[in-house]
């Protein structure tokens, strides 16, 4: 059973930069074709599909992040990671990682889920 | 970019309802389309893939279809172990689009 678990600073400065670790386990990251992807809920709010990253290294993110958004692997400690830069309070949300399956190319569906971490900004 | 729409934002229906959610693209999508269920205070749970494949251990009450554009998913028999938000999520292309979500409750 695949299990994922979010770890990182739950409160970040404005202006600042949010890291967050993903850490699988109950089998390889580098096994199978599986995307390995974040997602994020804001408060009362719905969710938003922030980017993924496959396990050759290739990524893809949403545009409306894409410039502040680095999505990256390290198959060696079967872990992925998130960094957004310049953060504000509009990015205090729930994070989530998340396994996704699907075809080539797509952003696939997402079968397991971490528990989530909240991520504050403020001062 | 593909925009993703779910109707109704919310509903109330007594148990053993059958219930019906929408969720359209604005574009063709094919079958590429998932559903999942958010209980309160909960992680995202996987319902459906590929519009209508039931995902491993997910009760038979839950039933999706659709394709293109127009997409549904169904609850048979409303339990009261079902009021979640359940939202759409388009997976065609790189970006996974999720919609906006619909609320169900017990009336």
């Amino acid at each position: 059973q695949v299990q994922l678990q979010e770890s990182g600073p739950g409160l970040v400065k404005p202006s600042q930069t949010l890291s967050l670790t993903c850490t699988v386990s109950g089998g390889s990251i580098s096994s199978g074709s599986y995307y390995w992807s974040w997602i994020r809920q804001p408060a009362g709010k719905g969710l938003e599909w922030i980017g993924r990253i496959y396990t050759s290294g290739s990524t893809n993110y949403n545009p409306s992040l894409k410039s502040r958004v680095t999505i990256s692997v390290d198959t060696s400690k079967n872990q992925f990671s998130l960094k957004l830069s310049s953060v504000t309070a509009a990015d205090t949300a729930v994070y989530y990682c998340a396994r996704a399956e699907g075809p080539y190319d797509s952003s696939g569906y997402l079968d397991y889920w971490g528990q989530g971490t909240l991520v504050t900004v403020s001062s | 970019d593909i925009q993703m729409t779910q109707s109704p934002s919310s509903l109330s229906a007594s148990v053993g309802d059958r219930v019906t959610i929408t969720c359209r693209a604005s574009q063709g999508i094919s079958n590429y389309l998932a559903w999942y269920q958010q209980k309160p205070g909960k992680v995202p749970k996987l319902l459906i893939y590929a519009a209508s494949t039931l995902q491993s251990g997910v009760p038979s009450r839950f039933s999706g279809s659709g394709s293109g554009t127009d997409f549904t998913l169904t609850i048979s028999s409303l339990q009261p172990e079902d009021v979640a938000t359940y939202y759409c999520q388009k997976y065609n292309s790189a970006l996974g689009t999720f919609g906006p979500g619909t609320k169900v409750d017990i009336k």
